[in-house]
C-alpha cells in the first residue's frame, strides 16, 4: 500500500504571497488532517477533511483554507503569507468515518515552507 | 478545550537505562490517547494507542504506556532503551473534534 505523499517538499515564498500544498492520502483512507509544526514544537492541528468537507478546525485564521477531492487527496492553501507561517506542514490521513473515528494517523514527510 | 503537556523536552540516557516520559492531558470527557515517534529522517509514526479497556497498552519496540484516568496521565515507558530509540516522542489526545499533540520530548541514547 502507498503511504501519504506530500508536495512540494520545500518551498520559499515572500510575505504576502499565497501558497498551495498538496497531499495524497494513503490508499483506503478517507480522512485527511493538516498540521503545522514550527521549529521545536509539536504538530498543531489546522483542520480536517472528511468526504470533501471540513469537519474540524484548530485555531488558525481563515486565510488557511483547504480542499479535499473525490479521490481523498487534499490541498492546503495559505493566503497573505506572514513570516510566522514558516514551518513544516504535515498531512496525515486516516481510515476514520469522521472526527471520532479518525484516530490513527498516517503522516507524510511534510512540506517545509520558508517565508521571507 | 483539550491540551497536552509533556514534562521533559530533552532526555539523555545511556543504553539499557529505563525510560519514562511524562504526558498529562486536559479534557473532561472520554479521550483516545496516543504516542507518536519520529526517528531521525523519518515520518511521524504511531508508537501505541489507548482507546478503551486495559489501561496498560503495549506498542512497538518494547514500549508501553499506562493510562491513569485519575491523574489525566499517559506516561510512556520502556524498561531498557537502545541506541536506536533515539528519536522525538509526541504524546497526543483525541477528545472533541481534533487530535492535539504535545510539544514533544527529544530522546538521545548514548551508546
Amino acid at each position: 500500500e502507498t503511504g501519504v505523499t506530500q508536495s512540494p517538499t520545500h518551498l520559499i515564498k515572500t510575505r504576502g504571497q499565497q501558497v498551495t500544498l498538496r497531499c495524497s492520502s494513503q490508499s483506503g483512507h478517507n480522512t485527511v488532517s493538516w498540521y503545522q509544526q514550527a521549529l521545536g514544537q509539536g504538530p498543531q492541528f489546522i483542520f480536517q477533511y472528511y468526504r470533501e468537507e471540513e469537519n474540524g478546525r484548530g485555531n488558525f485564521p481563515p486565510r488557511f483554507s483547504g480542499l479535499q477531492f473525490p479521490n481523498y487527496s487534499s490541498e492546503l492553501n495559505v493566503n497573505a503569507l506572514e513570516l510566522d507561517d514558516s514551518a513544516l506542514y504535515l498531512c496525515a490521513s486516516s481510515p476514520g468515518q469522521g472526527i471520532q473515528g479518525a484516530n490513527v494517523l498516517t503522516f507524510g514527510a511534510g512540506s517545509r515552507l520558508t517565508v521571507l | 478545550a483539550q491540551s497536552v503537556s509533556q514534562h521533559n523536552h530533552h532526555v539523555i540516557l545511556s543504553e539499557a537505562a529505563s525510560l519514562e516520559l511524562g504526558c498529562n492531558y486536559s479534557y473532561g470527557g472520554t479521550v483516545n490517547l496516543f504516542w507518536y515517534v519520529q526517528y531521525p529522517g523519518q515520518h511521524l509514526q504511531l508508537l501505541l494507542k489507548y482507546f478503551s479497556g486495559d489501561p496498560l497498552v503495549k506498542g512497538i519496540k518494547g514500549f508501553e504506556a499506562e493510562f491513569i484516568k485519575s491523574k489525566f496521565s499517559f506516561n510512556l515507558r520502556k524498561p531498557s532503551v537502545q541506541w536506536s530509540d533515539t528519536a522525538e516522542y509526541f504524546c497526543a489526545v483525541n477528545g472533541d473534534d481534533k487530535i492535539i499533540f504535545g510539544k514533544g520530548t527529544r530522546l538521545h541514547i548514548l551508546p
